[in-house]
């Protein structure tokens, strides 16, 4: 498997520009994980979907910054309009389906390394 | 209060030290923990989940104190490639998947 997937890996705007960052899960996983990574917060949850419906977005900073997953294999982050203090790594993760009673292992993609100028 | 805390270090060791990292959670119906590793500009990995009997993985071993809501993790003879960053996390639900992770505690391995 290639494990998840995310794009672009790196991107540079300009404030006030729209900012679409990817993710491919990992096949079969039925959870998906947005984080974001700050020196000065660390690793945070953004958002999680588990069958592709939205189930904690408690972690979105704010209305300028929504998620989708249309269908099991793709999800989307987007920040429109994009400011400086949103430069941070996003990263998508993914998991199995949670088993009752149990945790189960978080795969994350490489990361997106945003830059907003 | 922070949910989940760490020594951010660094704490930078010899090669063949032993090392051990301690976390502190807040939340008492906290329900499975692990710690995962971090590479410099890579994404977190999980290294070993921290069960209440205590678990060993190598040179590797988690202890999970429910009572005084800490967690460790002990490294054995360790070596140049332990060099990162382990992350403390947390599920704070045992049917959903509300991970919290801590901030990180930077591990130096010195030759």
């Amino acid at each position: 498997d290639a494990g998840v997937i995310q794009s672009p890996r790196h991107e540079v705007t300009e404030m006030g520009q729209e900012v679409t960052l990817r993710c491919k899960p990992i096949s079969g996983h039925n959870s998906l994980f947005w984080y974001r990574q700050t020196m000065m917060r660390g690793l945070e949850l953004l958002i999680y979907f588990n069958n592709n419906v939205p189930i904690d977005d408690s972690g979105m900073p704010e209305d300028r910054f929504s998620a989708k997953m249309p269908n099991a294999s793709f999800s989307t982050l987007k920040i429109q309009p994009s400011e400086p203090r949103d430069s941070a790594v996003y990263f998508c993760a993914s998991s199995p389906n949670p088993i009752q009673g149990a945790s189960e292992t978080q795969y994350f993609g490489p990361g997106t390394r945003l830059l907003v100028l | 209060r922070k949910e989940v805390e760490q020594d951010p270090g660094p704490f930078n060791v010899p090669e063949g030290a032993t090392v051990a990292f301690n976390c502190t959670y807040s939340n008492s119906a906290s329900q499975s923990f692990f710690w995962y590793r971090q590479d410099c500009r890579k994404e977190p990995k999980l290294l070993m989940s921290v069960y209440s009997s205590g678990n060993e993985d190598g040179r590797f071993t988690a202890q999970l104190n429910r009572a005084s809501q800490y967690i460790s993790l002990l490294i054995r003879d360790s070596k140049l490639s332990d060099s990162a960053t382990y992350l403390c996390v947390v599920n704070l639900e045992n049917y959903g998947q509300n991970f919290v992770f801590g901030p990180g505690t930077r591990l130096s391995v010195l030759p």
